[in-house]
């Protein structure tokens, strides 16, 4: 059974501070997804990684992939209050499009 | 390009009435729709899978027979709470994607489903 963590489950920063979400699977994967998820709201779709190696930045945001370890990273760079969200990894495996997600992170960012 | 839309975006209905949710993609065949279900504070749990014209395929634990999901075309899927219950109350997304392989889903904006 594929097991996605993320950590930390809940994050509070400063803002102008970097900070670092980690995802970690358990089973090889073809593609990772990251989504952003306001309150009350759906998702929104951030980054699609789909090779080793594959990193990606959109603004203040950064997710690199490393499928050896089975480790992808998004990393935000001098956080702004806007960028507060939970943010979501997902796992497809095999290419089969079913996604497993990861328990969230939630940011908060303070000015 | 690639919207997703549901309908209602909220509804709330009494115990033991049965609410139908409806997920259309705008502008694309979606081949693959998937119904996921989320609780406050926790992650997305895949409820089923559906191919058009196929019967959906439900995850582990899921009732298949009070959580009715029909494919009929291209472009849209129901999902039908039967008989609900307060526990069934919760945020309910739809995403669909335009092949079973290597096609990303694109997430529907959910419906707020609460029973009284």
């Amino acid at each position: 059974e594929l097991k996605v963590e993320q950590n930390p489950l809940f994050l509070s920063m400063q803002e102008g501070k970097n900070y670092t979400i980690y995802c970690n699977y358990s089973t090889t994967s073809d593609r990772l997804y990251w989504y952003r998820q306001d309150p009350g709201k759906s998702l929104e779709s951030l980054f699609v990684l789909l090779s080793n190696g594959a990193v990606k930045q959109e603004g203040r945001l950064m997710a690199s992939l490393d499928t050896k370890a089975r480790l992808s990273t998004l990393h935000i760079t001098a956080a702004v209050h806007d960028l507060s969200a939970t943010y979501f990894c997902a796992v497809d495996i095999n290419a089969g499009n079913m996604l497993t997600f990861g328990g969230g992170t939630r940011l908060m960012v303070k000015p | 390009g690639a919207v997703v839309s549901q309908h209602p975006s909220r509804v709330i209905c009494k115990s033991g009435t049965s609410v139908k949710i409806e997920c259309r993609s705008l502008d694309f065949q979606a081949t693959t729709m998937f119904w996921y279900r989320q609780f406050p504070k926790q992650s997305l749990m895949l409820m089923a899978t559906s191919n058009e014209g196929s019967k959906a395929t439900y995850e582990q634990g899921v009732e298949k027979d009070k959580f009715l999901i029909n494919h009929a075309s291209l472009t849209l899927s129901t999902l039908t709470v039967t008989s609900a219950h307060p526990e069934d109350s919760s945020f309910y997304i739809c995403s669909a994607s335009q092949g079973w392989s290597g096609f990303e889903q694109y997430f529907g904006p959910g419906t707020r489903l609460t029973v009284t």
